[in-house]
């Protein structure tokens, strides 16, 4: 069954450095969305984008995060100085069209900025 | 602003058990998905609906859209069905790829 995939699974990064968290969606899919869970708290939408370009954000997107898909295949997310906040899980979801179809979500990759 | 209730937060039953776990939402949506996160923290979608009720196995998610509320029942429910059951919406007002809102989710645990 196809799958999206999430890599790392875990990574730890100094408080300032830049981090890329990769993921390849599901080969057939469209749209591409980036969530966020902080650590007992609910998962938070952070971008979403289509046609290589990023179709909504949230107000927690701000100039540190950008997305890129560099490849056709993988949709990364870049956090350009990392806070100790910016600490959580982070899922990569795609979906095959952008309404009311199925999104499919990676394992995640856990940050811990120290 | 666009509210996802989940209840109850914290649920323990005993294997076998019928188990239901309430969503409601407070603005209209496009869709409402099912997802379940085990403890490493992979996230799964069970159901997307938009009416009425699906069934998958031992899962069945019912919408009633007028009264903007969700359910999400486990028949004969097994330890291995211990996770949190996450309710998320899509808003009809969000743009066109409908990014999703969630809830808190429900800790479900099933003991044997």
């Amino acid at each position: 069954e196809p799958e999206v995939t999430q890599t790392p699974s875990h990574q730890v990064t100094q408080m300032g450095q830049e981090v890329i968290l990769r993921c390849v969606p599901i080969s057939n899919h469209l749209y591409f969305y980036w969530y966020r869970q902080i650590l007992g708290q609910k998962v938070e939408f952070l971008v979403s984008f289509y046609n290589n370009e990023i179709s909504e954000k949230s107000e927690i997107f701000d100039d540190q995060f950008s997305v890129e898909r560099p490849d056709g295949s993988n949709f990364t997310l870049k956090i350009r100085s990392t806070k100790l906040e910016d600490s959580a899980m982070y899922f990569c979801a795609s979906s095959q069209q952008g309404g009311n179809t199925e999104a499919f979500f990676g394992q995640g990759t856990r940050l811990t900025v120290v | 602003k666009n509210e996802v209730e989940q209840s109850p937060q914290n649920l323990t039953a005993q294997e076998g058990e019928f188990i239901t776990i309430n969503c409601s939402y407070s603005v209209g949506i496009s869709a409402l998905h099912w997802l379940q996160q085990h403890p490493g923290g992979g996230i799964v979608s069970l159901f997307m609906l938009s009416s009425g009720k699906k069934k998958h196995g031992r899962l069945i998610a019912t919408i009633n859209i007028q009264e903007k509320h969700s359910s999400l029942h486990i028949t004969a429910s097994h330890p291995r069905d211990s996770a949190v059951y996450i309710c998320a919406v899509r808003p009809l007002s969000s743009g066109s790829a409908r990014q999703l809102t969630f809830g808190s989710g429900t800790q479900l645990t099933v003991l044997p």
